[in-house]
C-alpha cells in the first residue's frame, strides 16, 4: 500500500480564496483524521470521520472550514475564504478501529496564505 | 487522558542507544502509553504502544515502570535518520476520544 497520500504537497494562495485540500486513506482502514500543524499551536486534530461520517468536528476552528468524504477512499478539507493566519501544514492520518495499533499519517499539505 | 512530560531534547551518539524518558504519574488503569514520532517534514509515525507489560518491535522497545508512572522509549542503536521530535501519548481505549494530545515531545538530535 501506498499509505495516507495526500495532494497538494504545497499550496500557496491569496487571501480569500478558497483552498481545498485532498486526502486519500489507506484501503480498509475506517477511520480519518485531519490535523493541523503549527508552531504556535502543535498538532491540533480539527475533524474525524468514522465509516466516511463525520463523527467529532468540534476542532474545526470556524465555519470558512469544511470537510468531506463522499466515499471510503477520498476526504476534502476546504477552507473559504482563506486568511494568512490559516497557514499550516495539514495532515490526514486513517487508521483502522480507532487506532488502537496507531494512526498512518501523510505526508501533509504546507499551506501558505499570502 | 493523563498528561506527560518530557524533557524538551536529547543528544545521542550514532551507533548507542538512545533512552527517551516520559513521565505520565496521573495515568489511569485502562490508559495506554503511545510513542510517535515525527522526522522534519514528514507526518508522524507510530513507534510502538503498551499498557503494562514491556513491549518491542522491529522499531524500538517500550519500557514501563511497574506503578505505570514513567516510561522509556530505547531506539536500541541509533542513526542519523532516527533524529526526529519523539511524542510520548497516553490514551485511555475505548472510552477517550481519538484526538492525540501530541504536546511539544523531546526533540531527538543523533550525531556522527
Amino acid at each position: 500500500d501506498a499509505g495516507v497520500i495526500q495532494s497538494p504537497r504545497h499550496e500557496v494562495t491569496e487571501m480569500g480564496q478558497e483552498v481545498t485540500l485532498r486526502c486519500k486513506p489507506i484501503s480498509g482502514h475506517d477511520y480519518l483524521f485531519w490535523y493541523r500543524q503549527t508552531m504556535m499551536r502543535g498538532l491540533e486534530l480539527l475533524i474525524y470521520f468514522n465509516n466516511n461520517v463525520p463523527i467529532d468536528d468540534s476542532g474545526m476552528p470556524e465555519d470558512r472550514f469544511s470537510a468531506k468524504m463522499p466515499n471510503a477512499s477520498f476526504s476534502t478539507l476546504k477552507i473559504q475564504p482563506s486568511e494568512p493566519r490559516d497557514s499550516a501544514v495539514y495532515f490526514c492520518a486513517s487508521s483502522l478501529s480507532g487506532g488502537f495499533y496507531g494512526y498512518t499519517f501523510g505526508s501533509g499539505t504546507r499551506l501558505t496564505v499570502v | 487522558d493523563a498528561k506527560t512530560t518530557q524533557p524538551p531534547s536529547m543528544d545521542c551518539a550514532e551507533g548507542r542507544a538512545a533512552n527517551l524518558p516520559c513521565n505520565h504519574s496521573t495515568i489511569s488503569g485502562n490508559e495506554y502509553v503511545y510513542w510517535y514520532r515525527q522526522i522534519h517534514s514528514q507526518g508522524p509515525q507510530y513507534i510502538i504502544h503498551g499498557l503494562k507489560n514491556n513491549e518491542t518491535n522491529e522499531m524500538a522497545s517500550l519500557i514501563i515502570t511497574e506503578d505505570r508512572k514513567s516510561s522509556t522509549l530505547i531506539l536500541p542503536h541509533a542513526t542519523l535518520r532516527d533524529t526526529a521530535v519523539y511524542y510520548c501519548i497516553v490514551r485511555g481505549l475505548p472510552n477517550s476520544g481519538y484526538a492525540l494530545n501530541f504536546g511539544k515531545g523531546t526533540s531527538l538530535l543523533v550525531t556522527p
